[in-house]
């Protein structure tokens, strides 16, 4: 079946560096990529999402990239910060269904 | 605010025992959908709803079953609780297709 898979499942930066978390997919038909954040005890956020005609999208100290040849797309968070400790979720799909990617621990140290 | 809500946020049941996790929303979203939670497994679809008295199996649809009388409300019953059905469960809604998915805070789940 369809699949996303995510790396990597745990990821420590030191807090003002950059992290970034990659994601494959195989469905040739998936057009929306969205990225979510989940705090503990909480459900997941949405935080950036993208389309298929999109290469490229910012929002602050978050960018989001695509590579549709490839079939990967990745998340960039910049100048990191200790709230930005979480679980990212990154997910493809089309029309109605999206398939989720297993999750990366994101580790601010100070 | 508009918002979705999940109860239980935890519950512990027996073996075999007829289980339902409530889901409300007050978006007046047309999507519903359930998910469960397993550590490496990131978010598994269960099942999910495009709008009243309509519900569709997702991947990891048995044992479960939903139903759909009204707009707000997606409630999910286990049939006979087992112990692998232990997980974080969470409900989300979305105004349709490829959009920003809302979700509940999560119910834990425990069969024992």
């Amino acid at each position: 079946g369809e699949n996303v898979e995510q790396h990597p499942s745990t990821l420590s930066v030191q807090e003002g560096d950059s992290a970034v978390i990659k994601c494959t997919y195989s469905d040739s038909a998936s057009n929306y990529f969205p990225w979510y954040k989940q705090e503990l005890g909480k459900g997941p956020q949405l935080i950036i999402d993208i389309r298929s005609n999109v290469g490229e999208k910012k929002d602050q100290r978050i960018a989001v990239t695509l590579n549709k040849t490839a079939k990967h797309f990745s998340l960039h968070i910049t100048e990191t910060q200790p709230e930005d400790s979480a679980v990212y979720f990154c997910a493809a799909g089309s029309n109605y269904q999206l398939i989720w990617g297993a999750g990366t621990k994101l580790i601010i140290k100070p | 605010d508009a918002e979705i809500t999940q109860s239980p946020r935890h519950k512990i049941t027996e073996t075999g025992r007829q289980v339902t996790l409530a889901c409300h929303q007050t978006w007046n979203h047309n999507n519903m959908f359930w998910y469960r939670q397993d550590l490496g497994h990131g978010l598994r679809l269960i099942h999910y709803s495009y709008g009243v008295h309509d519900t569709n199996k997702g991947e990891v649809s048995d044992g479960y079953s939903v139903s759909r009388s009204n707009t707000e409300d997606l409630p999910l019953t286990l049939e006979s609780a087992a112990s692998s059905q232990t997980s974080v469960y969470f409900c989300a809604s979305s105004v349709g297709g490829t959009t920003e998915a809302f979700f509940g805070q999560g119910t834990r789940l425990t069969v024992v």
